[in-house]
């Protein structure tokens, strides 16, 4: 079993629909919880970050945690066709390993016109 | 400008060779990484560093050796020991270790000739 999994994609949605991404981890004492998108051939890009559990918003993204179930998903209202790119969940390590990131597979996202 | 360089963008490399890839931050951050990227797959971790003159192994260090000399600089020199070296190579930087959000440089493809 993965560390992190995420939904191996890809995923289409139509613009202006709200785009559902979901990733699980396997280490409980896990801290931080990441999105980051990479769009083709370029480098990933910072997106959201959550480290407590509920929901986090910001612009059209929510980021939201479960750490009794060991999920966190992005939600993205309103995609747009520039929302199109690869989007990895990452996952920080527990007190002990706290310097040392995870990364899941990636959810490639297509907003079509 | 405050952000992270890499550089060759592109590299070619012959059998039997070793190369260094260069990673510069001005962002005055504690900690740096290295990642590798294969197509179509998440970011797996090479070795990070914390603190200057320090670093640790990550997940597929092997053929590969860093040095941290200076705050600024985290060179990753990809050895003749690594036989399938052909990816994208990102680093990437962070303020400190119990957060984590990392901001990536824009890559370095290197591939085997």
């Amino acid at each position: 079993q993965k560390e992190v999994e995420q939904n191996s994609g890809p995923l289409s949605v139509p613009e202006g629909a709200i785009a559902s991404l979901n990733c699980t981890y396997s280490d409980r004492g896990s801290q931080s919880f990441f999105w980051y998108r990479q769009y083709s051939g370029k480098s990933p890009e910072l997106i959201m970050s959550i480290y407590s559990n509920g929901d986090k918003e910001d612009g059209r993204f929510t980021a939201q945690l479960n750490k009794a179930s060991q999920y966190v998903s992005l939600l993205i209202r309103d995609s747009q066709p520039s929302d199109s790119a690869t989007y990895l969940c990452a996952v920080n390590g527990d007190n002990t390993n706290a310097g040392k990131s995870t990364f899941g597979d990636g959810t490639t996202l297509t907003v079509k016109p | 400008d405050g952000g992270i360089t890499q550089s060759p963008k592109y590299l070619f490399r012959k059998e039997g060779q070793n190369v260094t890839l260069s990673c510069e931050q001005n962002l005055n951050h504690d900690a740096m990484y290295w990642y590798r990227q294969d197509p179509g797959q998440g970011l797996r971790l090479i070795y990070y560093s914390q603190i200057v003159n320090d670093f640790q192994k990550g997940d597929i260090a092997e053929g590969y050796s860093v040095s941290r000399e200076k705050k600024e600089s985290f060179p990753l020199t990809v050895t003749s020991a690594q036989k399938n070296p052909t990816a994208f190579y990102l680093c990437a930087s962070s303020i400190a270790k119990s957060y984590n959000e990392q901001f990536f440089g824009p890559g370095t493809r290197l591939t085997v000739l």
